[in-house]
Protein backbone atom coordinates (compact mmCIF):
# COMPACT_ATOMS: atom_id res chain seq x y z
CA UNK A 1 0.00 0.00 0.00
CA UNK A 2 2.60 2.27 -0.71
CA UNK A 3 0.47 5.29 -2.88
CA UNK A 4 2.84 7.64 -4.04
CA UNK A 5 6.61 7.35 -3.67
CA UNK A 6 9.68 9.57 -4.83
CA UNK A 7 12.96 9.64 -5.02
CA UNK A 8 15.49 10.37 -3.78
CA UNK A 9 14.76 11.67 -0.23
CA UNK A 10 18.12 13.91 0.26
CA UNK A 11 19.26 15.33 -2.63
CA UNK A 12 22.89 18.13 -2.82
CA UNK A 13 23.97 19.60 -5.95
CA UNK A 14 26.44 22.03 -7.71
CA UNK A 15 25.07 24.85 -9.41
CA UNK A 16 24.85 24.04 -12.98
CA UNK A 17 24.50 19.90 -11.99
CA UNK A 18 21.28 18.11 -13.88
CA UNK A 19 19.09 15.41 -12.18
CA UNK A 20 15.96 13.80 -12.12
CA UNK A 21 13.41 13.31 -9.44
CA UNK A 22 11.62 10.10 -9.92
CA UNK A 23 7.73 9.55 -8.73
CA UNK A 24 5.46 6.78 -9.15
CA UNK A 25 1.76 5.78 -7.87
CA UNK A 26 -0.21 2.36 -7.40
CA UNK A 27 -3.20 4.13 -7.15
CA UNK A 28 -4.35 3.99 -10.68
CA UNK A 29 -4.46 7.53 -10.67
CA UNK A 30 -5.07 9.80 -14.12
CA UNK A 31 -3.18 12.85 -12.74
CA UNK A 32 0.17 13.79 -11.66
CA UNK A 33 1.29 16.61 -10.17
CA UNK A 34 4.75 18.37 -9.55
CA UNK A 35 5.02 20.90 -6.41
CA UNK A 36 7.88 23.11 -4.49
CA UNK A 37 7.02 24.08 -1.48
CA UNK A 38 9.22 27.13 0.14
CA UNK A 39 9.08 28.45 3.37
CA UNK A 40 6.14 31.01 3.64
CA UNK A 41 4.95 30.58 -0.04
CA UNK A 42 2.89 26.98 1.16
CA UNK A 43 3.13 24.79 -2.28
CA UNK A 44 3.45 26.19 -5.88
CA UNK A 45 2.76 23.86 -9.11
CA UNK A 46 5.79 23.24 -11.65
CA UNK A 47 4.22 21.14 -13.61
CA UNK A 48 1.03 18.44 -13.91
CA UNK A 49 -0.32 16.08 -15.96
CA UNK A 50 -4.45 15.57 -16.80
CA UNK A 51 -3.62 11.94 -17.90
CA UNK A 52 -1.21 9.66 -19.59
CA UNK A 53 0.73 11.72 -22.39
CA UNK A 54 -0.14 15.11 -21.57
CA UNK A 55 1.97 17.64 -19.84
CA UNK A 56 1.38 21.16 -18.73
CA UNK A 57 2.90 24.29 -17.16
CA UNK A 58 1.82 25.47 -13.72
CA UNK A 59 2.98 28.13 -11.79
CA UNK A 60 6.53 28.02 -11.55
CA UNK A 61 7.30 25.87 -14.57
CA UNK A 62 10.77 27.55 -15.60
CA UNK A 63 14.36 25.81 -15.17
CA UNK A 64 12.06 22.44 -15.13
CA UNK A 65 10.88 20.04 -17.52
CA UNK A 66 8.81 16.62 -16.77
CA UNK A 67 7.96 13.13 -18.47
CA UNK A 68 4.55 11.34 -18.16
CA UNK A 69 6.69 7.84 -18.72
CA UNK A 70 3.38 5.90 -18.01
CA UNK A 71 0.53 5.77 -15.82
CA UNK A 72 1.97 5.58 -12.64
CA UNK A 73 5.37 7.47 -13.24
CA UNK A 74 5.97 11.23 -13.70
CA UNK A 75 9.45 12.66 -13.43
CA UNK A 76 10.79 16.01 -13.00
CA UNK A 77 14.16 16.95 -14.38
CA UNK A 78 16.17 20.10 -13.41
CA UNK A 79 18.78 20.63 -16.66
CA UNK A 80 21.00 22.71 -14.80
CA UNK A 81 19.89 23.74 -10.97
CA UNK A 82 20.44 26.74 -9.73
CA UNK A 83 20.08 27.67 -5.85
CA UNK A 84 17.12 29.26 -6.37
CA UNK A 85 15.93 25.85 -6.60
CA UNK A 86 16.55 25.12 -3.59
CA UNK A 87 13.36 23.29 -2.10
CA UNK A 88 11.43 20.54 -0.82
CA UNK A 89 9.62 18.92 -4.22
CA UNK A 90 6.43 16.76 -3.43
CA UNK A 91 4.84 14.88 -6.30
CA UNK A 92 1.33 14.16 -5.64
CA UNK A 93 -1.67 12.31 -7.78
CA UNK A 94 -5.25 12.19 -8.05
CA UNK A 95 -8.01 9.97 -9.48
CA UNK A 96 -8.77 13.22 -12.06
CA UNK A 97 -9.05 16.48 -12.36
CA UNK A 98 -6.73 19.72 -10.70
CA UNK A 99 -8.97 20.33 -7.79
CA UNK A 100 -9.47 17.33 -6.18
CA UNK A 101 -8.03 15.34 -3.76
CA UNK A 102 -4.98 15.00 -3.82
CA UNK A 103 -2.15 12.11 -2.76
CA UNK A 104 1.36 13.43 -1.84
CA UNK A 105 4.59 11.48 -1.60
CA UNK A 106 7.16 12.55 1.19
CA UNK A 107 8.49 14.81 -0.93
CA UNK A 108 12.76 15.52 -1.81
CA UNK A 109 14.65 17.97 -0.52
CA UNK A 110 16.73 19.24 -2.55
CA UNK A 111 20.28 21.54 -1.82
CA UNK A 112 21.66 23.34 -4.84
CA UNK A 113 24.72 24.92 -3.74
CA UNK B 1 0.85 38.61 -5.35
CA UNK B 2 -0.68 36.02 -2.96
CA UNK B 3 -4.50 35.06 -3.98
CA UNK B 4 -4.52 32.86 -0.56
CA UNK B 5 -3.52 33.89 2.35
CA UNK B 6 -2.51 32.13 5.75
CA UNK B 7 -1.90 35.28 7.72
CA UNK B 8 -1.02 33.61 11.06
CA UNK B 9 2.39 31.61 10.51
CA UNK B 10 2.06 29.86 13.83
CA UNK B 11 -0.38 29.35 16.48
CA UNK B 12 -0.52 27.36 20.43
CA UNK B 13 -3.15 26.01 21.88
CA UNK B 14 -3.71 23.92 25.06
CA UNK B 15 -5.03 20.29 24.45
CA UNK B 16 -8.59 19.98 24.68
CA UNK B 17 -9.51 23.62 23.58
CA UNK B 18 -10.24 24.67 20.41
CA UNK B 19 -8.24 25.86 17.84
CA UNK B 20 -9.08 27.77 14.96
CA UNK B 21 -6.77 28.54 11.80
CA UNK B 22 -7.81 30.80 9.06
CA UNK B 23 -7.25 31.21 5.84
CA UNK B 24 -8.47 34.61 3.84
CA UNK B 25 -8.50 34.30 -0.24
CA UNK B 26 -8.88 37.58 -3.44
CA UNK B 27 -10.19 35.38 -5.92
CA UNK B 28 -14.09 35.67 -5.83
CA UNK B 29 -13.87 33.05 -8.79
CA UNK B 30 -12.91 30.50 -6.66
CA UNK B 31 -15.30 28.14 -5.73
CA UNK B 32 -13.95 25.02 -3.92
CA UNK B 33 -11.93 25.00 -1.00
CA UNK B 34 -9.51 22.49 0.80
CA UNK B 35 -7.50 21.87 4.27
CA UNK B 36 -4.15 19.96 4.01
CA UNK B 37 -2.46 18.56 7.31
CA UNK B 38 1.60 18.21 6.79
CA UNK B 39 3.22 16.06 9.19
CA UNK B 40 7.40 16.85 9.36
CA UNK B 41 9.34 15.02 6.90
CA UNK B 42 5.99 13.53 5.35
CA UNK B 43 3.71 14.93 2.60
CA UNK B 44 0.65 16.80 2.98
CA UNK B 45 -2.87 14.92 3.48
CA UNK B 46 -6.20 16.17 2.91
CA UNK B 47 -7.95 16.91 5.86
CA UNK B 48 -11.66 18.46 4.90
CA UNK B 49 -13.06 20.57 1.89
CA UNK B 50 -16.20 22.65 1.16
CA UNK B 51 -18.10 23.84 -1.83
CA UNK B 52 -18.99 27.02 -2.25
CA UNK B 53 -22.78 26.57 -2.30
CA UNK B 54 -22.28 25.54 0.87
CA UNK B 55 -21.08 27.58 4.59
CA UNK B 56 -19.89 24.74 6.58
CA UNK B 57 -18.86 21.31 5.95
CA UNK B 58 -18.05 19.15 9.66
CA UNK B 59 -16.13 15.83 9.57
CA UNK B 60 -15.66 15.02 13.47
CA UNK B 61 -13.41 16.90 15.25
CA UNK B 62 -12.68 19.03 12.05
CA UNK B 63 -14.70 22.13 11.01
CA UNK B 64 -14.72 24.39 8.26
CA UNK B 65 -16.57 27.98 7.61
CA UNK B 66 -16.73 29.50 4.63
CA UNK B 67 -17.40 33.00 4.48
CA UNK B 68 -17.85 34.07 1.02
CA UNK B 69 -18.67 37.72 1.51
CA UNK B 70 -15.41 38.05 3.43
CA UNK B 71 -13.54 35.90 1.50
CA UNK B 72 -12.66 33.92 4.24
CA UNK B 73 -12.15 30.54 5.60
CA UNK B 74 -11.44 28.44 9.07
CA UNK B 75 -10.22 25.57 10.10
CA UNK B 76 -12.22 24.45 13.51
CA UNK B 77 -10.60 21.90 15.36
CA UNK B 78 -12.47 20.73 18.96
CA UNK B 79 -11.03 19.79 20.85
CA UNK B 80 -7.30 20.57 20.19
CA UNK B 81 -4.95 17.06 20.66
CA UNK B 82 -1.28 16.76 20.28
CA UNK B 83 -1.19 14.06 17.46
CA UNK B 84 -2.95 17.91 15.82
CA UNK B 85 0.41 19.44 15.68
CA UNK B 86 1.59 20.11 12.20
CA UNK B 87 1.44 22.33 9.20
CA UNK B 88 -2.25 23.75 8.32
CA UNK B 89 -2.22 24.25 4.48
CA UNK B 90 -5.39 25.53 2.89
CA UNK B 91 -6.31 25.83 -0.75
CA UNK B 92 -8.52 26.81 -2.94
CA UNK B 93 -9.46 26.75 -6.81
CA UNK B 94 -11.90 27.90 -9.24
CA UNK B 95 -12.47 27.38 -13.32
CA UNK B 96 -10.86 30.47 -13.94
CA UNK B 97 -7.35 29.19 -12.82
CA UNK B 98 -7.73 26.28 -14.68
CA UNK B 99 -9.02 24.33 -11.48
CA UNK B 100 -5.01 24.49 -9.96
CA UNK B 101 -5.17 24.55 -6.74
CA UNK B 102 -3.96 27.58 -5.51
CA UNK B 103 -1.83 27.09 -1.64
CA UNK B 104 -1.97 29.22 1.41
CA UNK B 105 1.51 29.38 3.14
CA UNK B 106 0.63 27.44 5.76
CA UNK B 107 0.56 27.55 9.62
CA UNK B 108 2.26 26.01 12.50
CA UNK B 109 -0.20 24.39 14.94
CA UNK B 110 1.31 23.24 18.71
CA UNK B 111 -1.07 21.49 20.36
CA UNK B 112 0.69 21.50 24.03
CA UNK B 113 -0.13 18.53 26.30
Amino acid sequence: NAGVTQTPKFQVLKTGQSMTLQCAQDMNHNSMYWYRQDPGMGLRLIYYSASEGTTDKGEVPNGYNVSRLNKREFSLRLESAAPSQTSVYFCASSVWGLDEKLFFGSGTQLSVL
Amino acid sequence: DQQVKQNSPSLSVQEGRISILNCDYTNSMFDYFLWYKKYPAEGPTFLISISSIKDKNEDGRFTVFLNKSAKHLSLHIVPSQPGDSAVYFCAASGDNAGNMLTFGGGTRLMVKP
